[in-house]
């Protein structure tokens, strides 16, 4: 079984430009989630998807980051523009489990943003 | 915030168990335990979980105490492809995500 794919694996950019991040997540897998992780730190969720809608995007900086999951399958994290502090590894996963969560999350390898 | 302390690192000699301890004093009845782990340079790979029972699977033991405030990862033969900072995480009441603390590094020593 395939398992989640994120692309590009790195990304080097200047503060201001724009970014963006692409997951496939595991076939049938319902739920996607995007997670920043910052050096040192855990996993942190921005958003998370239901098929093509968003359930939770409470900790997600609006007025730069945007998620959109079209067709429920593939999603795109973008950030415009970015600041140093993105400077992070992105992280895809999925699920099959939906709101009463009794599942396991499935994780990619993540995408290393270093802004400039 | 996080709901589970779990020390920062540990070391583990090759072959021996390692036993990572986690405390959640604030657990409530309908919270389950997720473990997860996180090797250098990918993502985090669930590894674990429990509600009140003791559970097993290929890759660990969970041991939860009866009051349910602590729990105890056991890898039973740890191999040096077990370094990495393991993660004791506690569904938080009426959200979907799992919140990830710092987690312990785990060091296997050969």
């Amino acid at each position: 079984e395939a398992g989640v794919a994120q692309s590009p694996r790195y990304k080097i950019i200047e503060k201001r430009q724009s970014v963006a991040f692409w997951c496939n997540p595991i076939s049938g897998h319902a739920t996607l989630y995007w997670y920043q992780q910052i050096l040192g730190q855990g996993p942190k969720l921005l958003i998370q998807f239901q098929n093509n809608g968003v359930v939770d995007d409470s900790q997600l900086p609006k007025d730069r980051f945007s998620a959109e999951r079209l067709k429920g399958v593939d999603s795109t994290l973008k950030i415009q523009p970015a600041k140093l502090e993105d400077s992070a590894v992105y992280l895809c996963a999925s699920s099959l489990r939906e709101r009463v969560y009794t599942g396991e999350l499935f994780f990619g390898e993540g995408s290393r943003l270093t802004v400039l | 915030d996080a709901k589970t302390t779990q020390p920062p690192s540990m070391d583990c000699a090759e072959g021996r168990a390692a036993n990572l301890p986690c405390n959640h004093s604030t657990i409530s009845g309908n919270e389950y335990v997720y473990w997860y782990r996180q090797i250098h340079s990918q993502g985090p790979q669930y590894i674990i979980h429990g509600l009140k029972n003791n559970e097993t699977n290929e890759m660990a033991s969970l041991i939860i105490t009866e009051d349910r405030k602590s729990s105890t990862l056991i890898l039973p033969h740890a191999t040096l492809r077990d370094t990495a900072v393991y993660y004791c995480i506690v569904r938080e009441t009426g959200a979907n995500n799992l919140f990830f603390g710092t987690g312990t590094r785990l060091t296997v020593i050969p």
